[in-house]
């Protein structure tokens, strides 16, 4: 059975500083990943996805995330943070064909 | 594209009542829809897959017979609290899957902005 675990409930970064959030997975077949985020008392937004193609994927709002076998990772990052960004954040992990597989969670808070 | 919306987006009722919670996808089919439940500060928890034109299939230790799930339509499912108690309090989501285009397609979940139901 696929799982995702996520390293740090809680992250805390300075307004321009890096954002880096830890995403590891287990799968028995190659897997696909996600990054969400989530907004009080909303839904999920896609962030971006690995889908077995380039190994650096860029998504929305200059997020990127990079897929390592080696260390079966999917970390998140971005280079500078903005106040926006204050938001939960889950790593996703398919599990069939289309079932999602969530980690815990990550609450990310960025102040000035 | 792909949006999926969500009604009502907050609902309180008294205990002992059933309510009932819409997830459509408003430009897009989705043959699959999920159900998830989110407490406060946590993950999402899968409760049901629903499938348009049969039984949804429910993950282990939801009750089917609590959590009464319609997908009558494409574009349509339903969940149904029945006798809703103050512990059914949550956020509930739904999601619509779709296949993607392209060379690699896949099925991708879009999600609705959510249903806050609170049980009195």
């Amino acid at each position: 059975a696929q799982s995702v675990t996520q390293l740090g409930s809680h992250v805390s970064v300075s307004e321009g500083a890096l954002v880096l959030l830890r995403c590891n997975y287990s799968s028995s077949v190659p897997p696909y990943l996600f990054w969400y985020v989530q907004y009080p008392n909303q839904g999920l937004q896609l962030l971006l996805k690995y889908t077995s193609a380039a190994t650096l994927v860029k998504g929305i709002n200059g997020f990127e995330a990079e897929f390592k076998k080696s260390e079966t990772s999917f970390h998140l990052t971005k280079p500078s943070a903005h106040m926006s960004d204050a938001a939960e954040y889950f790593c996703a992990v398919r599990e069939g064909y289309n079932k999602l597989i969530f980690g815990a969670g990550t609450r990310l808070a960025v102040h000035p | 594209g792909a949006v999926v919306s969500q009604h009502p987006s907050w609902v309180i009722c008294k205990s002992g009542t059933s309510v009932k919670i819409e997830c459509r996808s408003l430009d897009f089919q989705a043959t699959t829809m999920f159900w998830y439940r989110q407490f406060p500060k946590q993950s999402l928890m899968l409760m049901a897959t629903s499938n348009e034109g049969s039984k949804a299939t429910y993950e282990q230790g939801v009750e089917k017979d609590k959590f009464l799930i319609n997908h009558a339509s494409l574009t349509l499912s339903t969940l149904t609290v029945t006798s809703a108690h103050p512990e059914d309090s949550s956020f509930y989501i739904c999601s619509a899957s779709s296949l993607t285009s392209g060379r690699e397609a896949y099925y991708e979940q879009y999600f609705g902005p959510g249903t806050r139901l609170t049980v009195t």
